[in-house]
This record gives structure tokens, C-alpha cells and sequence, in this order.
């Protein structure tokens, strides 16, 4: 049973330029949440997918968007890059029908973005 | 005003001891869900213990428990029997209402914990 895969695990980008990173959850789960995460800090929530919609979005710009496919996999797109912008980010999964099932939310081992 | 809050930035065990790592949170929902989840230096959020607020039950998952405190508002995690392989920061995580309409999740600022052989 593959765990939630995250692509790419590090990547260096220059100031204003774009980067999409991308999701596959975990088998079985169809929610997809994406955290920025900088040094030293807790996981930041930046959005949520589910049926392929933004469901919840957490204080970030519009810079920041998403998309997901209909196989569930998700992609993370930022546009023109700041050194801020520095940080793991990482991508959650969870089944999206609630209950009990809605309370395992698994993560992938994150992608290493640096910003130069 | 934090959310959730983690007061030890750092704890030291000795191994095969237990370890308490405290977590504390502040909601008006009476609907929400606590984590925990260990990250090693590698980055990886690894899962580790779930509590509903309507569990009746403290949590177990083999040597990782959970002292649920409704009341004090506290969900902290016992890790029974530490081992080496326990060092890494660990982070309580909070999610508000009902898990069918809510995912995001809510986080501390972490506690890094040594295991000393």
C-alpha cells in the first residue's frame, strides 16, 4: 500500500521564478492539503483539495494556487518566488466522506524548496 | 492567541524511559480532533495517536498514549520505553469541528526530544 508520494524532494529555484510540486495520496484517500512549513516552525495550512475543488484556504496569497486531478493527485503551484517562500512543504491526505476515516491524516516525506 | 501550545522547545530521555510531551489547545468547538506526529530530520510527518473530543477513551497506540485532560484543555503524549530511533521533533496538531468538513489542521511550534543511549 503506497503511503502519500511527494515529487520533487528538493528543488532550488531562483527569486520570480514559478515551481509546481506534486501529490499523490495515499491509496484509498481522496482530500489533499498542502502546509508550508519554514525553519523551526509548524506546518502552515495553505489549501485544500477535494472532488477536484479548493475547499478550505488557509492566509495565503493567490500566488499560491492548486490543482487536482480526477485520480486525486494534486499539484501545488507557486508563482514568482520569493525568498520567503523558502520552506518543506508538505502534502496531507485523508478520505474526504468524514467519520472515523476522516480522522487519519497521513503525509509524504515533503519537498525541500530553496529560493535563491 | 496560539492555538495549540507546545512548552518545551526541547526534552532529554533517557533511553527505556518514559517521556511526557506536554501539549496544550484552545478551542470553543466542542467538535475537535488532536494529533500527534513525529518528524525526523529527514522531514517526513509520520502519524503517531488520534483523540476525538467525544472519545471516551485516552488513546493508545502501541508504546504512544495520550493523556486526554478535557477539562485543562491538555492532550499530552506518553512515549513508554524510549528508544534511539525516538529522536525527532515532535508536533501537536488540532483540527476544529467535525472531520467530514474540516481538514485543516491547527500546529504547535514542536518539541525536540533526545533519547540519550
Amino acid at each position: 500500500d503506497a503511503g502519500v508520494t511527494q515529487s520533487p524532494t528538493h528543488l532550488i529555484k531562483t527569486r520570480g521564478q514559478q515551481v509546481t510540486l506534486r501529490c499523490s495520496p495515499k491509496s484509498g484517500h481522496d482530500t489533499v492539503s498542502w502546509y508550508q512549513q519554514a525553519l523551526g516552525q509548524g506546518p502552515q495550512f495553505i489549501f485544500q483539495y477535494y472532488e477536484e475543488e479548493e475547499r478550505q484556504r488557509g492566509n495565503f496569497p493567490d500566488r499560491f494556487s492548486g490543482h487536482q486531478f480526477p485520480n486525486f493527485s494534486s499539484d501545488l503551484n507557486v508563482n514568482a518566488l520569493l525568498l520567503g517562500d523558502s520552506a518543506l512543504y508538505l502534502c496531507a491526505s485523508s478520505a474526504g466522506t468524514g467519520g472515523a476515516r476522516g480522522n487519519t491524516i497521513y503525509f509524504g516525506e515533503g519537498s525541500w524548496l530553496t529560493v535563491v | 492567541a496560539q492555538k495549540i501550545t507546545q512548552t518545551q522547545p526541547g526534552m532529554f530521555v533517557q533511553e527505556k524511559e518514559a517521556v511526557t510531551l506536554d501539549c496544550t489547545y484552545d478551542t470553543s468547538d466542542p467538535s475537535y480532533g488532536l494529533f500527534w506526529y513525529k518528524q525526523p530530520s529527514s522531514g517526513e510527518m509520520i502519524f503517531l495517536i488520534y483523540q476525538g473530543s467525544y472519545d471516551q477513551q485516552n488513546a493508545t497506540e502501541g508504546r504512544y498514549s495520550l493523556n486526554f485532560q478535557k477539562a485543562r484543555k491538555s492532550a499530552n503524549l506518553v512515549i513508554s520505553a524510549s528508544q534511539l530511533g525516538d529522536s525527532a521533533m515532535y508536533f501537536c496538531a488540532m483540527r476544529e469541528g467535525r472531520s467530514g468538513n474540516n481538514r485543516k489542521l491547527i500546529w504547535g511550534l514542536g518539541t525536540s526530544l533526545a533519547v540519550n543511549p
